[in-house]
C-alpha cells in the first residue's frame, strides 16, 4: 500500500530534550515536506526537500532541523524544544520527474507536547 | 504574495442539507487550486482539485469551479452525509519552478448532524 508513515503518533516531552520525528514513504517520491498545524492557522510549511540532500526552508523553519540522506526518509529533528512548538505535525510527499500538479500525499500526523 | 482565505468554521448542518464552503485566493501567477479533506485522527486527502480557470473539479459529490474574475473556488455539495463531517482545506500550488509552495487555508471544519 502507498503511504507516508509518521512515528510516533503522539509525543509528549520536555523543553530542551531533543527529539526526532520520522517520516518514511515508499512510492518513491522525489519532494517531501514537513508542516505543523495550528488552530486557526492551518497547514504552514517547515521544510521541503527536492530530493536527496536537498533540502530548504518554508515558512516557519526555527527551531527545526531536516536532513535527507536517503530518498524515502526525511526526519525532522527538534534539538531544544519549546513549549511554542507544541503542535500537530505533518509529513507529506509527491512525485515531481513526470508528474505536473501531482497531490500531496500526508501521513497520519504526530501530535507534539512540549512541557 | 500567494495566499488563501477560507470561511470561519465551524460549520453545522443537518444531513442532507446543502453545503457551501468559500474560499478565495490572491495568487502571484496561475496557480492550480485544491481542496482537501482531514478526517478526525487522519493527515489530509485530495478531494478534488482544477487546474485552470473555468475548470471544474468533482469528487465524491463535492464540487468546486476555478473562478479566476472573482479569484474564487468554492467547495459545494448538494446533499451533506455525517460521515462527511471533516475538516476542509483549500490549497493552491504552481506548476514549474514555484511549484514546492503549497498555500493552505486555515480550514473550515463541517459537522453534519443526523
Amino acid at each position: 500500500e502507498a503511504q507516508v508513515t509518521q512515528n510516533p503518533r503522539y509525543l509528549i516531552t520536555v523543553t530542551g530534550k531533543k527529539l526526532t520525528v520520522t517520516c518514511s514513504q515508499n512510492m518513491n517520491h522525489e519532494y517531501m515536506s514537513w508542516y505543523r498545524q495550528d488552530p486557526g492557522l492551518g497547514l504552514r510549511q517547515i521544510y521541503y526537500s527536492m530530493n536527496v540532500e536537498v533540502t530548504d526552508k518554508g515558512d516557519v523553519p526555527e527551531g527545526y532541523k531536516v536532513s535527507r540522506k536517503e530518498k524515502r526518509n526525511f526526519p525532522l529533528i527538534l534539538e531544544s524544544p519549546s513549549p511554542n512548538q507544541t503542535s500537530l505535525y505533518f509529513c507529506a510527499s509527491r512525485p515531481i520527474e513526470g508528474q505536473p500538479l501531482s497531490p500531496l500525499h500526508f501521513g497520519n500526523g504526530t501530535r507534539l507536547t512540549v512541557t | 504574495g500567494d495566499s488563501v482565505t477560507q470561511m470561519e468554521g465551524p460549520v453545522t448542518l443537518s444531513e442532507e442539507a446543502f453545503l457551501t464552503i468559500n474560499c478565495t485566493y490572491t495568487a502571484t501567477g496561475y496557480p492550480s487550486l485544491f481542496w482537501y479533506v482531514q478526517y478526525p485522527g487522519e493527515g489530509l486527502q485530495l478531494l478534488l482539485k482544477a487546474t485552470k480557470a473555468d475548470d471544474k473539479g468533482s469528487n465524491k459529490g463535492f464540487e468546486a469551479t476555478y473562478r479566476k474574475e472573482t479569484t474564487s473556488f468554492h467547495l459545494e455539495k448538494g446533499s451533506v452525509q455525517v460521515s462527511d463531517s471533516a475538516v476542509y482545506f483549500c490549497a493552491l500550488t504552481y506548476e514549474g519552478y514555484n511549484f514546492n509552495k503549497f498555500y493552505f487555508g486555515s480550514g473550515t471544519k463541517l459537522n453534519v448532524k443526523p
